[in-house]
């Protein structure tokens, strides 16, 4: 079973500021088989990034995704108010499909 | 408009079964560019993938925390997906998303709002 484990738990940011949110497997997989999401309060995940690096439709170019192997991030160029959220990685390579536990981030 | 909706959740209680429905439209139920899945989240915690079926509906696969417990059908006729929960235990309280993955991104890109389940005596 590969376990995925974001960090950090939590990210404080202001609005206009990076923010870098890291995913790391236990055990390599492949890039096509990444994927991350952004969910809000009272909301279902929405798709980001597939495949580690392509944005899914819709998400602006300042989202964008990296890595190989066993370590990804997902960045966020400039923050605006509406990125403040949680975000999960999520591997496919193999069963169980596990999800990352999830980096909140949070307006500083 | 790709739409997927869930339906059947409740206040159950422990050792009792239920059956969550998610009605898809919008898309062929049965193209293999698409699977289903049942994705779980239990208040105040982060997403766990629960089982998938394939799009021939061949393979399925569980978690192991709902292994012969909880299993996952179709009906292709209904463009509908189930989710048949016997046994339920209080950590089995959650809302319960249906989600579809394309296989051409690989990613779950559509998602039901929910159903929320809650086991208790």
């Amino acid at each position: 079973e590969i376990v995925l484990t974001q960090s950090p738990g939590t990210l404080s940011l202001s609005p206009g500021e990076r923010a870098t949110l890291s995913c790391r497997a236990s055990q390599s997989v492949s890039s096509t088989s990444l994927a991350w999401y952004q969910q809000k309060p009272g909301q279902a995940p929405r798709l980001l990034i597939y495949g580690a690096s392509s944005r899914a439709t819709g998400i602006p170019d300042r989202f964008s995704g990296s890595g190989s192997g066993t370590d990804f991030t997902l960045t966020i160029s400039r923050l605006e108010p509406e990125d403040f959220a949680v975000y999960y990685c999520q591997q496919f390579g193999s069963s169980p499909y596990n999800f990352g536990q999830g980096t909140k981030l949070e307006i500083k | 408009q790709v739409q997927l909706v869930e339906s059947g959740g409740g206040v159950v209680q422990p050792g009792r079964s239920l059956r969550l429905s998610c009605a898809a439209s919008g898309f062929t139920f049965t193209s293999c560019d698409y699977g289903m899945h049942w994705v779980r989240q239990a208040p105040g915690r982060g997403l766990e993938w629960v089982t998938v079926i394939s799009c021939d509906g061949t393979i399925k696969y569980y978690a192991d925390s709902v292994k012969g417990r909880f299993t996952i059908s179709r009906d292709t006729s209904k463009n509908t997906l189930y989710l048949d929960m016997n046994n339920l235990r209080a950590e089995d309280t959650a809302v319960y998303y249906c989600a579809r993955f394309d296989g051409t991104l690989s990613g779950f890109d559509i998602w039901g709002q929910g159903t929320m389940v809650t086991v208790s005596s």
